[in-house]
């Protein structure tokens, strides 16, 4: 199946500092990609959708200052975490449309732990 | 929108039988019908999926059957092994739109 490279798998951060986590589709072609939060037991949270050289269209009640999105090629989009804190200690899951294909993938997640 | 049910919440079954875990969705204009197996600590992935052209398909012990009429898809594990067990998402969407996912089941496999 298509890949998608999510890095870091796992990141400790003090409160106050800022995370960046890269999502990258290695095998196809991505306008549109998206980024997930999950609590223990619960479901995937949609957060955003990047689209490929234009803004990205955040859910309801996600802070978009907060959760900064860039999604510069059709191969990479980035979750920027400004200013953690404790509460944004999460999993957080990236995956990428396969635009021709109109499949969903997924990375392999990261875990963000702010002390 | 859309919104996807799922049921049950965690199952459990013997090594060798088959496991069946249910979805409903509520909007009509839905189309693609992924499932999605997610281990612990890692990211989902794509086991298998259909779209709303075909009422059933088939890779090896796993199946998904579409009922368009009444608006639900199954996913079927036959033969089931150890290696089975991990959290399963289903999931619907109305053509190139974002996934809407339902609560997920925990299947877990009794050798």
């Amino acid at each position: 199946g298509a890949v998608v490279s999510q890095h870091p798998s796992w990141v400790i951060c003090k409160s106050g500092t800022s995370v960046k986590i890269e999502c990258r589709s290695l095998d196809f072609q991505a306008t549109t990609m998206f980024w997930y939060r999950q609590f223990p037991k619960q479901s995937l949270m949609l957060m955003a959708t990047s689209n490929e050289g234009s803004k990205a269209t955040y859910e309801q009640g996600v802070e978009k200052d907060k959760f900064l999105i860039n999604h510069a090629s059709l191969t990479l989009s980035t979750l920027t975490v400004t200013s953690a804190h404790p509460e944004d200690s999460s999993f957080y899951i990236c995956s990428a449309r396969d635009s021709l294909r109109n499949i969903q993938y997924f990375g392999a997640g990261t875990r963000l732990s702010v002390l | 929108g859309e919104n996807v049910e799922q049921h049950p919440s965690t199952l459990s079954v013997q090594e060798g039988d088959s496991a069946v875990i249910k979805c409903t969705y509520s909007d009509s204009a839905s189309n693609y019908f992924p499932w999605y197996k997610q281990e612990l600590g890692k990211g989902p992935q794509l086991i298998i999926d259909i779209r709303s052209n075909v009422g059933e398909k088939k890779d090896q012990r796993i199946a998904v059957t579409l009922n368009k009429t009444a608006k639900h898809f199954s996913l079927h594990i036959t033969e089931t092994q150890p290696e089975d067990s991990a959290v399963y998402f289903c999931a619907a969407t109305p053509g190139a739109q974002k996934l809407v996912f339902g609560q997920g089941t925990r299947l877990t496999i009794n050798p």
